[in-house]
């Protein structure tokens, strides 16, 4: 699966958007991107995903740029819970090494009041 | 949306013994689960892939004989850390393989060994 890289960390005023880049410059054509987050002490959460087309549901909007080396998760109006450490991944939607999600660092999202 | 369980969600035992968690998907068939450890302030590290009727594939590094896992029924999977010693204390989490392309994650598992 392709890597990722993420910054380690953001901000984001409670109320205000928050939008967290990923950077997937070696993605294959068959690659999905996923974005899942963490909160404290929690199993992660998962967000949404995309492969080419912007996608956007109830939690999440997520850009995929049109060369698809890189994309943003944006958080329309963020609250103070969605501070977590937030994880971009890439995987092949089938074969042998479906399902099976590699986690980065991830990016560290904290919203203040 | 779907809901994984994982029992206990916190467990404390002597070095030496074996500890069970089990993982449970409880609206939805999961023919794949999948478990990972997390040590504090790092990432998730897959550990291995449990396949409902199979032997579980284990990720590079990882002791099968040391770690047991069993998918007995497409609801539930089991990881049992056999002679736990202190360096196996961490933070274990499963997840479960629902429709085509979607996975959901457990609770976790917080194991102590002293």
């Amino acid at each position: 699966d392709a890597k990722t890289t993420q910054p380690p960390s953001m901000d984001c005023a409670e109320g205000r958007a928050a939008n967290l880049p990923c950077n997937h410059s070696t993605i294959s054509g068959n690659e999905y991107v996923y974005w899942y987050r963490q909160i404290h002490s929690q199993g992660p959460q998962y967000i949404i995903h995309g492969l080419k087309n912007n996608e956007t549901n109830e939690m999440a909007s997520l850009i995929i740029t049109e060369d698809r080396k890189s994309s943003t998760l944006i958080l329309p109006h963020a609250t103070l819970r969605d501070t977590a450490v937030y994880y971009c991944i890439v995987r092949v939607g089938g074969g042998t090494s479906y399902g099976k999600l590699t986690f980065g660092q991830g990016t560290i999202l904290t919203v203040h009041p | 949306g779907a809901v994984v369980s994982q029992h206990p969600s916190r467990v404390i035992c002597k070095s030496g013994t074996s500890v069970k968690i089990e993982c449970r998907s409880l609206d939805f068939q999961a023919t794949t689960m999948f478990w990972y450890r997390q040590f504090p302030k790092k990432s998730l590290m897959l550990m291995a892939t449990s396949n409902e009727g199979s032997k579980a594939t284990y990720e590079q590094g990882v002791e099968k004989d040391k770690f047991l896992i069993n998918h007995a029924s497409l609801t539930l999977s089991t990881l049992t850390v056999t002679s736990a010693h202190p360096e196996d204390s961490s933070f274990y989490i499963c997840s479960a393989r629902h429709a085509p392309s979607e996975q959901y994650f457990g609770p976790g598992t917080r194991l102590t060994v002293l």
